[in-house]
């Protein structure tokens, strides 16, 4: 079946470094690929998606270039702020053009330190 | 996107008792899902809420502990019965527009 794997957490930064969280991904038809954003004590927001291969979603100043040579979709961030402290989560669906089940990856816990 | 709302936004329950958390949507949608995300852990789908039809549970979650409700297409209800510690999670609805979820602000549910 589908799988997520996210890179373990949690993950300490300093204000302005630069992020990477992996995201490797196993399906077996085209998935779509999103990053979800869950800020502490609230509900999960969508961050970014990508729909096919080479896509490049961006928000925010966060990005991730879905690629199905490596099924990565690595997000990456070039200067974090304190204010991106929260938990990151890689999720795939499992057909591309409709709402299906989400599978998600473990989350990935950020700290920003001023 | 999609406007979603959740009640209640906490609630601290006894054992042995239920509740039943609302989902109301900004406008009308085919699919609503119920996730559990327990303490520091990822989100699990409890099932899937269609109009007109019975819920679809994933394995593992049955309907006579968590029975949903879809009267209309804005609207879905998750009762979580005769409450243990181990209900103790975020609970989560979401809704499908096109190949994207979006999710509401979560039930925190803690039971004693």
């Amino acid at each position: 079946g589908d799988s997520v794997t996210q890179m373990e957490g949690p993950v300490t930064l300093s204000e302005e470094a630069f992020l990477t969280i992996n995201c490797t991904y196993t399906a077996t038809g085209y998935p779509s690929l999103f990053w979800y954003v869950q800020y502490p004590g609230e509900g999960l927001q969508l961050l970014l998606k990508a729909t096919k291969a080479d896509d490049k979603g961006s928000n925010k100043g966060f990005e991730a270039t879905y690629r199905k040579e490596t099924t990565s979709f690595h997000l990456e961030k070039g200067s974090v702020q304190v204010s991106d402290s929260a938990v990151y989560f890689c999720a795939l669906s499992d057909r591309r053009g409709s709402a299906r089940q989400l599978t998600f990856g473990s989350g990935t816990q950020l700290t920003v330190l001023p | 996107s999609a406007v979603i709302s959740q009640k209640p936004s906490r609630d601290i329950c006894q054992r042995g008792t239920s509740l039943t958390i609302q989902c109301q949507v900004d406008s009308q949608v085919t699919m609503m899902f119920w996730y559990r995300q327990q303490p520091g852990q990822s989100l699990t789908l409890i099932a899937t809420a269609n109009q007109g039809s019975e819920a679809t549970y994933e394995s593992g979650f049955v309907i006579d502990k968590f029975p949903i409700s879809r009267p209309n297409l804005t609207f879905s209800t998750l009762t979580v019965s005769n409450m243990s510690p181990e209900d103790s999670s975020i609970y989560l609805c979401s809704v499908g527009r096109g190949d994207t979820q979006y999710f509401g602000p979560g039930t925190r549910l803690t039971v004693l």
